[in-house]
């Protein structure tokens, strides 16, 4: 039982390059979430799919695209990085109790 | 809008003490709330969850209470060990107009125990 996991680790891109990180549970949850966390600013939601087939804007959603690819998979795209982008992506899941738990992170720096 | 405020924003104590950090929420209307833990460079480990309904959870040396009338939890460290360093994030799920799906984080507490 791996939990929630990520990838990449860490990742470096030049200003209007695009990717996709990725992130899958193995713990049957339901909801899945991405979050970035900034110095100062604390963690703040991206993106959230309540269930599969379904996803919603959370706070900061400009610049990011979503997919939930299925129960085990939610993917975050940023179509046209920018430095602004530059953070710490944490994925998440919950379960039925309604605790959430986190993935390792993807440090991410825009150039 | 619910926000979420933790103080101290640091701490540092010696090793044995025991120790409270706070937590406040401006909305009451809560579903649960949620205490991790972070060690540098890594992510969130859950500690405690404490549902609406109830007042306190235990963990090990870990207590944390849920005071949600006037908007507050405290995390209680009992015999602090320098292990405990880590920054410590409450989440509230919820609040009037929020969503069950959405967690407001606080800032943290740094915690430092030295030696």
């Amino acid at each position: 039982n791996a939990g929630v996991t990520q990838t990449p680790k860490f990742q470096v891109l030049k200003t209007g390059q695009s990717m996709t990180l990725q992130c899958a549970q193995d713990m049957n949850h339901n909801s899945m979430y991405w979050y970035r966390q900034d110095p100062g600013m604390g963690l703040r939601l991206i993106y959230y799919s309540a269930s599969e087939g379904t996803t919603d804007k959370g706070e900061v959603p400009n610049g990011y695209n979503v997919s939930r690819l299925n129960k085990r998979e939610f993917s975050l795209r940023l179509e046209s990085a920018a430095p602004s982008q530059t953070s710490v992506y944490f994925c998440a899941s919950r379960d039925l109790s309604r605790e959430q738990y986190f993935g390792p992170g993807t440090r991410l720096t825009v150039t | 809008k619910q926000e979420v405020t933790q103080i101290p924003a640091a701490l540092s104590v010696p090793e044995g003490e025991n120790l409270v950090l706070n937590c406040s929420f401006t909305d009451s209307a809560i579903y649960n709330l949620q205490w991790f833990r972070q060690d540098p460079g890594k992510g969130l480990t859950s500690l405690l969850l404490i549902q609406s309904s109830q007042r306190e959870q235990t963990s090990g040396r870990l207590n944390a209470s849920l005071d949600k009338s006037s908007g507050r939890s405290t995390l209680y460290i009992a015999a602090s060990q320098p292990g405990d360093s880590a920054t410590y994030l409450c989440a509230v799920r919820g609040g009037s107009g929020g969503s069950n799906y959405k967690l407001t984080f606080g800032k943290g507490t740094l915690l430092t125990v030295n030696p």
